[in-house]
């Protein structure tokens, strides 16, 4: 079936630093990716998205590159910020499918 | 409303009580989703609701488990008999299509789920 892995947290990065966030996936037709973050306090909301093979999700400064030859979807910020500390998901939605397949989320906490 | 609402945002019940979960999804919104987020793990899908369709419920963990959406809006998730192990955040997700399909207007909207702690 479906799976999501993420590079387990907590990442700790002061102000400025650069950001990673390892995410690999497995499915089985042409899944659709994505990243979600999830606010202290708040719901998960959509960061990016890419729906096919070399497409790169952008938003707020975060990049993310739809690699399908080593099913890859990593996260990316060049200069983090004390608010980005948050949660961040990566999910799939597999071709047919409709619910989104999440990993276990990796926690970014940001120091000044 | 301006998002998706959950009711209520934390609830503590006792082994073997039955126990419901509200979701007022985005006003025009045809896909409704339930997921629950165990400590620790990531979210994992329990049901998914579609317009007027047969609802998708093969992520429900067991027969204790059922959800229902009446008028194609409010959603409801019952637990029967909750034990410890159903203890996690429970999360409720509308989007005006369903997700994963190539059409616009697929993003999922989350709702800031409801706390379930069994003692």
């Amino acid at each position: 079936g479906d799976s999501v892995t993420q590079m387990e947290g907590p990442v700790t990065l002061s102000e400025e630093a650069f950001l990673t966030i390892n995410c690999t996936y497995t499915a089985t037709g042409y899944p659709s990716l994505f990243w979600y973050v999830q606010y202290p306090g708040e719901g998960l909301q959509l960061l990016l998205k890419a729906t096919k093979a070399d497409d790169k999700g952008s938003n707020k400064g975060f990049e993310a590159t739809y690699r399908k030859e080593t099913t890859s979807f990593h996260l990316e910020k060049g200069s983090v910020q004390v608010s980005d500390s948050a949660v961040y998901f990566c999910a799939l939605v597999d071709t047919g499918r409709r619910a989104l397949t999440f990993g276990s989320g990796t926690r970014l906490q940001v120091q000044p | 409303g301006a998002g998706v609402s959950q009711s209520p945002s934390n609830k503590v019940t006792e082994k073997g009580k039955d126990v419901e979960l509200r979701c007022d999804p985005i006003s025009g919104h045809t896909a409704l989703y339930w997921y629950r987020q165990s400590l620790g793990q990531g979210l994992e899908f329990l049901i998914y609701f579609q317009g007027n369709s047969a609802p998708d419920k093969s992520g429900l963990p067991s027969d204790r488990f059922s959800a229902e959406r009446t008028g194609g809006s409010v959603s409801t998730l019952t637990i029967q008999r909750t034990q410890q192990e159903d203890s996690a955040v429970y999360l409720c997700a509308s989007s005006l299509r369903p997700t994963g399909t190539m059409e616009m207007n697929t993003e999922a909207f989350f709702g800031q789920g409801t706390r379930l702690t069994v003692v």
